[in-house]
């Protein structure tokens, strides 16, 4: 069955220092993978995907298929970035897309 | 282009009581999905539909119906609702389906007593 982990509820980082989000996956297919962010008031977008392997905002994400992981990066945190980051799975094979359970950051001044 | 949108946005209910949660996307979006979010417990897929017509369960159907008459609304029923239910409702679709970016609405706080 396919399963999302986002093993951190909450991560609080200073201002400027590297920020990393975990994203596990498992699933047997060749995943398509996405994180997502919910700033404050504002409704769910995406932040990037793993198939178009640009840098949004700063944040970038590698797919290690060995690790099953998709973790998301940035070098130096802002303020900003302060939201709720969900990864997800989309599977072709059954139609589903499936969320982590999210992980909060706080970027601290 | 209004993109997806959701009504009502806030909504009380008593236990036992039944409501329809309304979607609609003017995108041309062949791929819709209904999600609910609790504390703690991430989007968990309620309904998907991947056209008109067609419809199938996701990880938490029960209590809820959904149909598809058209490509351009996702309408989620609650048929009689209980405290369980209280949560953010969201609504997405995507052009290609679960392989594309996912647009969300703002979502539905429901609340049943």
């Amino acid at each position: 069955a396919q399963r999302v982990t986002q093993p951190e509820k909450l991560l609080s980082v200073f201002k400027g220092a590297p920020v990393e989000l975990k994203c596990n996956y498992s699933y047997s297919g060749s995943p398509e993978l996405f994180w997502y962010v919910q700033y404050s008031r504002q409704r769910l977008q995406l932040l990037l995907r793993h198939i178009s392997r640009e840098s949004i905002k700063g944040f970038t994400a590698d797919l290690n298929k060995g690790e099953t992981s998709f973790h998301l990066k940035k070098p130096f945190a802002q303020e900003e970035d302060s939201a709720m980051y969900y990864c997800a799975l989309g599977s072709s094979g059954t139609y589903k897309y499936i969320f982590g359970t999210g992980t909060r950051l706080k970027v601290l001044a | 282009n209004a993109g997806v949108t959701q009504t009502p946005k806030f909504q009380v209910l008593k236990t036992g009581q039944s409501m329809t949660l309304q979607c609609a996307q003017d995108m041309n979006h062949e791929y819709m999905s209904w999600y609910r979010q609790d504390p703690g417990m991430g989007l968990r897929l309620i309904h998907y539909s991947v056209g008109a017509g067609i419809t199938d369960q996701g990880e938490v159907p029960n209590g809820y119906n959904v149909s598809r008459s058209t490509t351009e609304d996702f309408p989620l029923r609650l048929l009689s609702a209980a405290p369980s239910q209280t949560s953010v409702y969201f609504c997405a679709s995507s052009l290609a389906g679960v392989t594309d970016t996912q647009y969300f609405g703002p979502g539905t706080r429901l609340t049943v007593l």
